[in-house]
């Protein structure tokens, strides 16, 4: 079975503070993703990343940044933290490049800015 | 572009009743389709998929889902409700060259003895 793991389950922190939220995968994917779930609007694609170094914006890119230096690791950025940035953080990866590839989630992190 | 619309943010059934939640797609292309079941306090978990082949697709848990193409359509149903499948359920699409998929904004059930 294919295990995401997020580092945090529950995180508070300041506003201005740079936040780091960290994933890993275990199955040697390709694609990662960093989505943030609210209320009433589903899942929302803040980046993805198809291979080590590349990334792409996703929907709502602004105020975020994300990194992956190897394959397994991809990590969200919050430059300077601001209140309207607290939300669930949902981590996912798939297997290849093709569009049919169901992805394979954590278990989110549950992020509060002060 | 492609989108995804879940009808009801909150669904309730009895427990043994059917339950139909509904999800409707625009793409420009043959999508692929997906739904997903989110538990309390955890991440999204896979039910099942349609990517070609039959329309009616059969996932975990009882459930299945039939793709129509002419109504744009890819409602959930499970013959049978019980306890354990309260929980939060989201439709997916991929298939225009993202890679990543656009989601519905979910639907809520509740099954109640």
């Amino acid at each position: 079975d294919v295990k995401v793991t997020q580092s945090s389950r529950y995180l508070v922190k300041r506003t201005g503070e740079k936040v780091f939220l960290e994933c890993v995968q275990d199955m040697d994917h390709e694609n990662m993703f960093w989505y943030r779930q609210d209320p009433g609007l589903g899942l929302r694609l803040i980046y993805f990343s198809y291979d080590v170094k590349m990334k792409e914006k996703g929907d709502i890119p602004e105020g975020y940044s994300v990194s992956r230096e190897k394959k397994e690791r991809f990590s969200l950025i919050l430059e300077s933290a601001s209140t309207n940035q607290t939300s669930m953080y949902l981590c996912a990866s798939s297997l290849t490049r093709g569009e049919n590839q169901p992805q394979h989630f954590g278990d989110g992190t549950r992020l509060s800015i002060l | 572009a492609q989108s995804v619309t879940q009808l009801g943010s909150h669904v309730s059934v009895s427990e043994g009743a059917l339950v139909l939640l509904r999800c409707n797609y625009s793409s420009s292309v043959p999508p692929y389709l997906f739904w997903y079941v989110q538990y309390p306090n955890q991440g999204l978990q896979l039910l099942l998929k349609y990517t070609t082949g039959a329309t009616l697709v059969k996932g975990i848990n009882g459930f299945e889902a039939e793709f129509k193409k002419s109504e744009t359509s890819f409602h959930l149903t499970k013959p049978s409700a019980h306890m354990s499948d309260a929980a939060e359920y989201f439709c997916a699409v991929s298939g225009t060259g993202r890679r990543a998929l656009t989601f519905g904004s979910g639907t809520r059930l509740q099954v109640q003895p």
